[in-house]
């Protein structure tokens, strides 16, 4: 089954402390995105992957890391979490030649105490 | 301003009524437009896109873009409960690798 995995699906944590969340795609595109979705904001790109080492700013990407050695897999790091990144986390992806289909995972709710 | 406006609702309708949904946008480059659903606690999923102007039927959905206007629609003919979702407006230019979204709006369908 074609899939955006993501874990873990919900996590709560303090500010400053270090945290991963995890993104993975089995349909070998080349194509991943970071996103975030907030009341009245709407989903907002914080960082994107062209393809395996290739990665670039998106609107949102201030306290935020990312990195892609593998194309299959695309984490999102927070360095060093504050409150105002509590938030729903949505990975997707899509193949190069589709510019419109983008395969988005179930999310990640995330709460900065 | 917002390179893309959606209305966020609620909208309630009747089971069967004609649903209009609509997204405005500042950027003339934008090529893609994208309807996706949202159903709660879920990702969003593709619903239907469409490449500069004109009409795309399927199914009990229409999408419509006016870039002359810089507007688009989305219709929902005979609506059913399980259309109630949030649905999302996305656009993109040619080329582009940014994927910018309206806000959503909340659909509610009573039976």
């Amino acid at each position: 089954e074609a899939q955006v995995t993501q874990n873990p699906r919900y996590l709560i944590t303090v500010t400053g402390k270090k945290l991963t969340v995890t993104c993975s795609q089995n349909m070998n595109h080349e194509y991943m995105s970071w996103y975030r979705q907030d009341p009245g904001l709407g989903l907002r790109q914080i960082y994107y992957s062209m393809n395996v080492e290739v990665t670039d700013k998106g609107d949102v990407p201030e306290g935020y890391k990312v990195s892609r050695k593998e194309k299959r897999n695309f984490p999102l790091i927070l360095e060093s979490p504050s409150p105002n990144q509590t938030s729903l986390y949505f990975c997707a992806s899509r193949s190069g030649t589709s510019k419109e289909t983008q395969y988005f995972g179930p999310g990640t709710r995330l709460l900065v105490l | 301003q917002k390179e893309v406006e959606q209305d966020p609702g609620p909208l309630s309708v009747p089971e069967g009524a004609i649903v209009s949904l609509n997204c405005t946008y500042s950027n003339s480059a934008f090529q893609y437009f994208m309807w996706y659903r949202q159903y709660s606690r879920k990702g969003p999923e593709l619903l239907m896109y469409t490449y500069s102007s004109g009409n795309k039927e399927d199914g009990r959905f229409t999408a419509q873009v006016d870039k002359s206007s810089k507007y688009i629609s989305l219709f929902i003919r005979d609506s059913q409960p399980s259309d109630s979702a949030t649905y999302l407006c996305a656009m993109s230019e040619t080329g582009g690798f940014k994927t910018i979204f309206g806000a959503g709006t909340r659909l509610f369908v009573k039976a």
